[in-house]
């Protein structure tokens, strides 16, 4: 079964800070990882999207990084602002297939505290 | 501001009825993508339709059905709604039927009582 899992669940960092997000997949074969950023009550908005091809997608202050051998990624996020709480969510999909062509992860909340 | 359009943006009914979500995709875009997202789970997908047709379908309920009308926009129907269907129902689109980029919109949040 495809499934995407993410760690931590929740997270609490102080302002200026930097931190790493995880997400293991086991979606296979996969064309491409993204990483959502969603605020509260409102719609994912897509940080960064790597093909099978890529490790490494950079937006900012935010990085993607991707090990399609160990079917893992991460995103690391550096200098923190309090503008950056939000849930952090990894999407993988597979090549068309009939069903759930994107297996979403249940995300990672991130809360920034000055 | 993705370019997708979703209304109502809140929509509070009884338990039984029938409601109608509607989404506009952003200008271009030829897919729309329906999702479910229950408190503290992760986004569900429902189904996809690409240029009026029926793409994909991820785990929708018999109750719940949908549609792309010519000029593109969606529809998400609900019926018999029961309290567990209150969630915030998100519409995304895209260029092609497996482009890398979707856009979300902003939700409906719908409560069922």
């Amino acid at each position: 079964k495809n499934q995407v899992e993410q760690s931590p669940q929740s997270l609490i960092i102080l302002e200026g800070k930097n931190c790493t997000l995880q997400c293991n997949y086991t979606v296979s074969p996969f064309s491409n990882l993204r990483w959502y950023k969603q605020d509260t009550g409102r719609g994912p908005v897509s940080l960064t999207i790597m093909t099978f091809s890529e490790n490494t997608k950079s937006n900012g202050r935010y990085t993607a990084t991707l090990d399609a051998d160990t079917k893992q990624s991460s995103l690391h996020i550096t200098a923190s602002q309090l503008s950056d709480s939000a849930s952090y969510i990894c999407v993988v999909r597979a090549p068309y297939s009939g069903n759930t062509p994107l297996v979403f992860g249940k995300g990672t909340r991130l809360s920034v505290i000055a | 501001d993705s370019g997708v359009t979703q209304t109502p943006k809140h929509l509070i009914t009884a338990t039984g009825q029938r409601v109608t979500l509607r989404c506009s995709p952003r200008s271009g875009d030829l897919s729309v993508y329906w999702y479910q997202q229950s408190l503290d789970q992760g986004l569900q997908f429902l189904i996809q339709y690409y240029n009026g047709e029926e793409r994909a379908k991820g785990n929708i309920l018999e109750r719940f059905s949908a549609q792309q009308f010519p000029d593109l926009h969606s529809e998400l129907n609900l019926s018999s709604l029961e309290l567990g269907d209150s969630a915030l129902y998100f519409c995304a689109s895209s260029v092609g039927s497996g482009s890398l980029e979707a856009f979300f919109g902003q939700g409906t949040r719908l409560t069922v009582v």
